[in-house]
């Protein structure tokens, strides 16, 4: 079973806009992971994020973790057509196994 | 090699056949894990090697599936009288450490897509 939730499940913008996902989870974690995947590069890893983290930045990536209501954010600016794939947002319950969510498809519109 | 590499990329198969797919992590990494990902899902754990130990299988879903490394390096996830449920992509991923810590990155091969018939 997996244990994130993204929203939306699909997500349409034009070019140089800015897209957004969200992602929740269950239980208590370390840490926070995004992953990429298009059918070009397979499963990517973008950002990490800790427990004691609220934001982190990485180039055009924006990713904010509100522990309390178990929820975090991916904010990707200044789109491209390159960003179009699958986002998903991974936590590690234990020491090891990623539990990742259902992804969010993005498709930028040139 | 410069990543994880998975073979066959692509597997047909008849029900009932049996299927096994390699995988070959990067050099050196300790952990391997196995995730079965579903058309619109996003990847489910399998099972997880550190070295030749095979630590956790609680994601198999049935004893069909089995999955070894021998040597500690390569890997094979083997699928016996497939079913079409099994039709998914199969993911490897290798991680350079194990252990306990709270972060160890894992690189992902780019799949096998098994398509049961």
């Amino acid at each position: 079973s997996q244990q994130g939730e993204e929203d939306p499940q699909a997500l349409s913008i034009q070019e140089g806009e800015n897209a957004t996902m969200n992602c929740s989870y269950k239980t208590s974690i370390n840490n926070l992971q995004w992953y990429r995947q298009n059918s070009g590069r397979g499963l990517v890893h973008l950002i990490l994020i800790r427990s004691n983290e609220r934001e982190k930045h990485s180039g055009r990536l924006r990713v904010t973790l509100d522990t309390s209501k178990k929820s975090s954010s991916l904010l990707i600016t200044a789109s491209r057509a390159a960003d179009t794939a699958s986002y998903f947002c991974a936590t590690k319950p234990g020491a090891q196994k990623l539990v990742f969510g259902q992804g969010t498809r993005l498709t930028i519109n040139p | 090699g410069a990543g994880v590499s998975q073979s066959p990329r692509y597997k047909v198969a008849k029900r009932g056949q049996d299927v096994a797919l390699r995988c070959d992590p990067i050099s050196g990494h300790v952990s391997l894990f196995w995730y079965q990902q579903a058309l619109g899902q996003g990847p489910e754990f399998l099972t997880y090697f550190q070295n030749e130990a095979q630590l956790d299988k609680s994601g198999l879903p049935s004893d069909r599936f089995f999955a070894e490394r021998p040597e500690g390096s390569v890997s094979t996830l083997k699928i016996q009288r497939t079913q079409q449920e099994d039709s998914a992509v199969y993911l490897c991923a290798s991680s350079l450490v194990g252990g306990g810590g709270s972060y160890n990155e894992q690189f992902f091969g780019p799949g096998t897509r098994l398509t049961v018939l």
